[in-house]
């Protein structure tokens, strides 16, 4: 059974920390996978994709790394800032798309 | 360029109606995903398109659920007879293909809430 698992649910940190959100999943077969960033009331952001053949990605402040043989992925955060605060969700893409519940960030000034 | 649009954005309607949700996706895009995400819960997928054929429709929760995309464009989601726990955001994502390799791009989303 393929599926998405997130952890940990819920992190508070103060701003300025660096900080690491994981994603596992099972099933190393996958096409690729997707970090999102969903504020509350909103849809979601795209943040980092990672195509299967990749090993990581960066945009900005954030990092993304795949390691599929061990069916993880983290979001690295540097210098984190109270608008970082969000829920962040990790989508890995194998014939269909499936979710993690989500880690639900808080970055305290 | 204009991004994923979906309407309505919110829709309070009364249980044993019908209701339409409607999808706009980013123009040119050929792959099509409706999703739900209920209160607490995690995003569920509902269905694809691929062009205006739907290969999987493995996700929809019930019978009371369809959904089609007319010239390869807009999609519609219609929940007959809805339920209160039909109560959700309902999110449209669009991507150049369905390969696999594509990253989705979400439009922001349409609350429903059944009274």
């Amino acid at each position: 059974k393929q599926e998405v698992t997130q952890i940990p649910a819920a992190l508070s940190v103060p701003e300025g920390e660096n900080l690491v959100l994981n994603c596992s999943f099972t099933d190393s077969a996958i096409y690729n996978l997707q970090w999102f960033r969903q504020d509350p009331g909103k849809g979601l952001t795209s943040l980092l994709l990672i195509q299967s053949s990749q090993r990581e990605q960066t945009s900005g402040r954030l990092n993304a790394s795949l390691d599929k043989s061990s069916g993880r992925s983290t979001l690295y955060i540097a210098a984190s800032q109270p608008g970082d605060s969000a829920t962040y969700l990790c989508a890995v893409r194998w014939d269909d798309m499936r979710f993690g519940a989500g880690t639900r960030l808080t970055v305290k000034p | 360029g204009a991004g994923v649009s979906q309407s309505p954005s919110n829709k309070v309607t009364e249980k044993g109606k019908d209701v339409e949700l409607r999808c706009d996706p980013i123009s040119g895009h050929t792959a099509l995903y409706w999703y739900r995400q209920s209160l607490g819960q995690g995003l569920e997928f509902l269905i694809y398109f691929q062009g205006n054929s739907a290969p999987d429709k493995s996700g929809l929760p019930s019978d009371r659920f369809s959904a089609e995309r007319t010239g390869g464009s807009v999609s519609t989601l219609t929940i007959q007879r809805t339920q209160q726990e039909d109560s959700a955001v309902y999110l449209c994502a669009s991507s150049p293909q369905t390969s696999g390799g594509n990253e989705q791009f979400f439009g922001p989303g349409t609350r429903l809430t059944v009274l």
